[in-house]
């Protein structure tokens, strides 16, 4: 297992249609976070899973927004209706889940979304 | 609700020279964990240093350290020996121990290094 992996790499789609990217955490790894990162900022929270519940979800991920973990292994983010404002790089991270000095989120390379 | 900043957008340093890249957070909690993550153009996001906030000493990974000053919610990262592959953006991050533990990330800054 070489780290997280996302797929695709790259979605270019037009406004309204539905889009879904794909996580596949390190094999592990018991948590999965979904962050979106704009340009020039910092990437900002979504939502995450212990295993196969999703537990939390940022006020920034709207009714459009869909994240799925079945069976606690990789994990799928749909957008429906997708709009401009959604266009963004999409990362996925993984971490034991352990609260410990060790425990670290590994991030994946990414989908970059561009919705035109 | 927990705030990263980083003053710098962007910053240079030649090739074997020393850089101090600055950050500060702002936070109630008094247990959390800090980080330095690099991201290089077009790759993904790798974790440079952490820092548990029990913690007085500094962390060090080879040529990277930090500068952490709890009282003054302070975070700097310093290259040393700066090399070529050392160009990238750089992130501040925070976590808390509690809920998600989902990172909070500054706006990043961007090291040019110059041969």
């Amino acid at each position: 297992d070489t780290g997280v992996s996302q797929n695709p790499r790259h979605k270019i789609t037009k406004r309204g249609q539905n889009v879904t990217f794909r996580c596949d955490p390190i094999s592990e790894h018991n948590r999965l976070y979904w962050y979106r990162q704009t340009l020039g900022q910092g990437p900002e929270f979504l939502t995450y899973f212990q295993n196969e519940a999703q537990l939390e979800k940022s006020r920034l991920l709207s009714d459009r927004f869909s994240a799925e973990r079945p069976k606690g292994s990789f994990s799928t983010l749909e957008i429906q209706r997708t709009e401009q404002g959604d266009s963004a790089m999409y990362l996925c991270a993984s971490s034991l889940g352990q609260r410990s000095s060790t425990d670290t989120q590994y991030f994946g390379p990414g989908t970059r979304l561009t919705v035109l | 609700a927990q705030t990263v900043t980083q003053s710098q957008p962007e910053m240079s340093v030649q090739e074997a020279e020393t850089v101090t890249l600055s950050c500060t957070y702002d936070t109630s909690e008094s247990d959390y964990y800090l980080f330095w993550y690099k991201q290089p153009p077009s790759r993904q996001m790798i974790l440079v240093i952490r820092q548990e906030a029990y913690k007085q000493q500094n962390a060090t990974e080879n040529r990277f350290s930090v500068n952490f000053q709890k009282a003054a919610k302070s975070f700097s990262l310093k290259i040393s020996d700066s090399q070529l592959g050392d160009a990238a953006m750089y992130f501040c991050a925070w976590e808390g121990q509690t809920g998600a533990n989902n990172l909070f990330f500054g706006t990043g800054t961007r090291l040019t290094v110059i041969p």
